[in-house]
């Protein structure tokens, strides 16, 4: 079947503007993951969506950052005001529903270069 | 808060010689390991889980919770093995990966 998508898969912007990333987990996935890939660093955990519960925002680096899950599927990032240092990749990933450690399947990534 | 640490950014070994990419985490639970892989042009991919215990593609990890390691092994490095590796824990059954910097591996001809 279809794995993750993520769009666009490369974004460039203008210091200031606001910028939106979609994610389309796999079918029959609850859980879905926003992590954020910097050159030379790991991979950071972002936000967190599983089924209805509320999501765990605790990795969201400043309030520029939302995320949001319409519908359980289709996931949104949205970063305000964008700044150099938000240039990244960001991926997401998705699993199934279960234990926490269920393997996480990822997206190709969407590249953000903020100029 | 837990940690993962990749201390080689860049590892270059010989095709057939052995490969290790080492790993180490500061937790004092009991934790769940993970390694990671990102194939060039490729996605993200789970490699293997220490729970497991499973060899895939020839590689091997074994936690060792004296020392809070978890390295990577492979006997005999191929070509298709050069990759960006992550090593990632979690704790607590938490869906939270915390990932070390990573490592990528040149395997030459």
């Amino acid at each position: 079947g279809a794995g993750v998508s993520q769009s666009p898969s490369n974004k460039v912007t203008e210091k200031g503007k606001d910028v939106e990333l979609r994610c389309d987990p796999i079918s029959g996935h609850t859980a879905l993951y926003w992590y954020r890939q910097s050159l030379g660093q790991g991979l950071e955990f972002l936000i967190y969506f599983q089924g209805n519960s509320a999501p765990d925002k605790s990795g969201l680096p400043s309030d520029r950052f939302s995320a949001e899950r319409t519908g359980g599927s289709v996931s949104t990032l949205t970063i305000q005001r964008t700044q150099q240092e938000d240039s990244a990749v960001y991926l997401c990933a998705s699993s199934r529903p279960g234990r926490g450690t269920d393997t996480q399947y990822f997206g190709p990534g969407t590249r953000l270069t903020v100029l | 808060a837990q940690r993962v640490t990749q201390p080689e950014k860049l590892l270059s070994v010989f095709k057939g010689a052995p490969v290790e990419l080492k790993c180490n985490y500061s937790y004092s639970g009991s934790p769940e390991l993970f390694w990671y892989v990102q194939y060039s042009r490729q996605r993200l991919q789970l490699l293997l889980r220490h729970i497991s215990r499973e060899s895939i593609k020839g590689f091997t990890a074994d936690l060792n919770k004296g020392e809070t390691s978890f390295h990577l092994k492979k006997p005999f490095a191929q070509e298709e093995d050069s990759a960006m590796y992550y090593c990632a824990l979690s704790v607590n059954n938490d869906y939270k990966l915390s990932f070390g910097a990573g490592t990528t591996v040149t395997v030459r001809a």
